[in-house]
């Protein structure tokens, strides 16, 4: 696999389950993003990761619980979500540094959460 | 923080005419402009950025521009083709993070055959 992976791509959930969301990035990238992507709404920032530590959270509920073991992986451990959960979860990574000789983010295919 | 606001919504064109799509921000220290790409879907990609110091980029058809003045940048798309269709997304990332985009709220464009 090459680029951004993201498992599983779809998941449905009660609202007592507890899941896990997982990313993983073949690019050498030090920072990981996850963001939120709902209907007809901007993609919201949930979590940053650069260099494994957690710079960036963006007021996001304790329901969601992010994890980066590794500059490779990121999680995101879900419990007790809502039905506004709902939505596709995409995850992102970048080289971070200065300089900003590059500031892309690649995406990947997002999981597709629904809540019931 | 930054705030991005893109319009329109959605925009219907005709194939081979041209489209624009605008973005204002408010962080006038925002200094890398981006635009994703994000077919139906599939996730979302770079097709072009701009940095504060460079006023045009373009890439065949593709080109956008930035007002610093006036804080907006736009998207244009010439020759539309039915591939072109797709939600786009403008960004801004504030001078100093070099990691924390904010996007535009999307818009769908339609290339009509």
């Amino acid at each position: 696999e090459t680029g951004v992976t993201q498992t599983p791509r779809h998941l449905v959930m009660g609202m007592t389950n507890k899941k896990s969301l997982k990313c993983e990035q073949h690019l050498g990238h030090n920072a990981m993003y996850w963001y939120k992507q709902s209907a007809k709404k901007p993609l919201e920032l949930m979590f940053v990761y650069s260099l494994e530590e957690r710079v960036e959270n963006n007021s996001v509920p304790s329901r969601f619980s992010p994890e980066c073991p590794n500059s490779s992986h990121l999680f995101l451990h879900l419990h007790t979500l809502q039905p506004e959960d709902s939505a596709l979860y995409l995850c992102a990574s970048s080289q971070s540094g200065t300089g900003g000789s590059s500031y892309e983010q690649y995406f990947g295919p997002g999981t597709r959460l629904t809540v019931t | 923080g930054e705030n991005v606001e893109q319009h329109p919504s959605t925009l219907s064109v005709q194939e081979g005419d041209s489209a624009v799509i605008k973005c204002t921000y408010s962080d006038s220290a925002s200094n890398y402009f981006p635009w994703y790409k994000q077919e139906l879907g599939k996730r979302p990609q770079l097709i072009i950025d701009i940095r504060s110091n460079v006023g045009e980029k373009k890439d065949q058809r593709i080109a956008v521009t930035l007002n610093k003045t006036a804080k907006h940048f736009s998207l244009h798309i010439t020759e539309t083709q039915p591939e072109d269709s797709a939600v786009y997304f403008c960004a801004a990332i504030p001078s100093g993070s070099a990691r924390q985009l904010t996007f535009g709220s999307g818009t769908q464009l339609t290339v009509l055959p």
